[in-house]
């Protein structure tokens, strides 16, 4: 038990577009969700914390305007990249906490071109 | 700030060997210290995690030691396989409150496990 998903598992967009990764808890509901970019050879980095029904907490550098969180359903978390930029090319990994414990999805790899 | 400090950075082990990893906290209001194993192109995953009440948990090969008065913990992979390579991530977080269980992650150890 304890499934995370995310979409999709990878995606390629331009410069100056928007991209919308989906987190879902497939077998649990999740209060509490969060949100990490990962660069190479480099640890998790986390980004927010995303509340169902409430805004998201953002982590201090993080700008709120350009990786908007929505957390409208306990198993549905969804990070937008707006205006996305090369150097937002990343790993990004969602997880849902469950029991006190976070389960991480299997990650979303953003290449802006 | 970087709360937790994990170290080797790399780490290389013959088949069969014992793989140790370690990290020192700083926060004393840490009370849970999970690991974690990840693979290239994947999500991290939970391998063991434990609480500052125990010295020492053991599940199957894997073995979380830790010293609350010397703020350390460490991983013990015994038999390290091939299958073991991989990154590991210590972290830490607080249970207790209302800190949602952020985890403050250590910079990771890859290891790998010469056949």
């Amino acid at each position: 038990g304890a499934v995370v998903s995310q979409h999709p598992s990878w995606v390629i967009c331009k410069s100056g577009t928007s991209v919308k990764i989906e987190c879902r808890s497939l077998d649990f509901q999740a209060t509490t969700m969060f949100w990490y970019r990962q660069f190479p050879k480099q640890s998790l980095m986390l980004m927010a914390t995303s509340n169902e029904g409430s805004k998201a907490t953002y982590e201090q550098g993080v700008e709120k305007d350009k990786f908007l969180i929505n957390h409208a359903s306990l198993t549905l978390s969804t990070l937008t990249v707006t205006s996305a930029h090369p150097e937002d090319s990343s790993f990004y990994i969602c997880s849902a906490v469950r029991g006190g414990e976070q389960y991480f999805g299997p990650g979303t790899r953003l290449t802006v071109t | 700030q970087q709360q937790v400090k994990q170290s080797p950075q790399s780490l290389i082990v013959q088949k069969g060997g014992i793989s140790i990893i370690n990290c020192a906290y700083e926060n004393t209001a840490f009370d849970y210290f999970p690991w974690y194993q990840q693979f290239p192109g994947k999500g991290p995953a939970l391998l063991i995690a434990i609480r500052p009440d125990v010295s020492e948990k053991k599940e199957g090969r894997f073995t979380i030691s830790f010293n609350k008065s010397a703020k350390q913990f460490s991983l013990h992979i015994m038999d390290s396989q091939p299958g073991d390579s991989a990154t590991y991530f210590c972290a830490a977080s607080m249970h207790s409150g209302g800190s949602n269980y952020k985890l403050t992650f250590g910079k990771g150890t890859l290891l790998t496990v010469n056949p």
